[in-house]
């Protein structure tokens, strides 16, 4: 069975750093790609980006690219999320997805992490 | 602005049909797989038809999704309570590499 377990809601000030995570099993993690979608408080999905976690090829969102970084470590099946310095507009549920293909679909998701970013 | 344009809301009773459309251009869906993601209220999205008309295993055949050209819609059928939910299409656009949302459709079941 897929399963993506995302880490726990996070508070955090203006200014600091973040990384969150995604760990995947159920599957050849280096297989599919891996993608993060926003989703702000009573808002709409949001596209982030998308990584291939065999050779960490990465697409981001126009709107996004250089704001957030996406990583994976294959020696834990896991993807990342990160911000240098975040802002309280990063406030919002943030989703990972396996995706399949590049032009694909997100056919098995995590439960979300919640991050508050807030002085 | 979303890419793709999906009405903001959809309601209908219980046992009716109802539609959502999703419009887009020959860049997204006039050339890409079409997706549906469901958003059950507090919970995360969920695939519920790719390629346009597929059905992932699970997903009762209520549900029903078709494609011509650049627009899409979502059928769902006997209509039930628990379809009360968020429905977003999604496809990948090739000018702007990138996947594309819809703004998502609140479905209200009355």
């Amino acid at each position: 069975e897929v399963q993506l377990v995302q880490s726990g809601a996070e508070v955090k000030k203006p200014g600091e750093s973040l990384k969150i995570s995604c760990k995947a099993s159920g599957y050849t993690f280096s297989s599919n790609w891996i993608g993060w979608v926003r989703q702000m408080p009573g808002k709409g999905l949001e596209w982030m980006g998308i990584i291939f976690p065999a050779d960490s090829d990465t697409k981001y969102s126009p709107a996004f690219q250089g704001q957030v970084i996406l990583s994976v470590d294959t020696s834990t099946n896991t993807a990342f999320l990160q911000w240098t310095s975040l802002k309280a507009s990063d406030s919002a549920m943030y989703y990972c997805a396996r995706r399949i293909a590049v032009a694909g679909w997100f056919d098995h998701w995590g439960r979300g992490t919640l991050v508050t970013v807030s002085s | 602005q979303s890419v793709l344009t999906q009405p903001p809301s959809a309601s209908g009773t219980p046992g009716q049909r109802v539609t959502i459309s999703c419009s887009g251009s020959g860049s997204n869906i006039g050339r890409n797989a079409l997706n549906w993601y469901q958003q059950l209220p507090g919970t995360a999205p969920k695939l519920l038809i790719y390629r346009s008309n597929q059905r992932p295993s699970g997903v009762p055949d209520r549900f029903s999704g078709s494609k011509s050209g650049t627009s899409a819609s979502l059928a769902i059928s006997g209509l039930q309570s628990e379809d009360e939910a968020d429905y977003y299409c999604a496809a990948w656009d090739d000018s702007l590499n990138s996947v594309v949302f819809g703004g998502g459709t609140k479905l209200t079941v009355l």
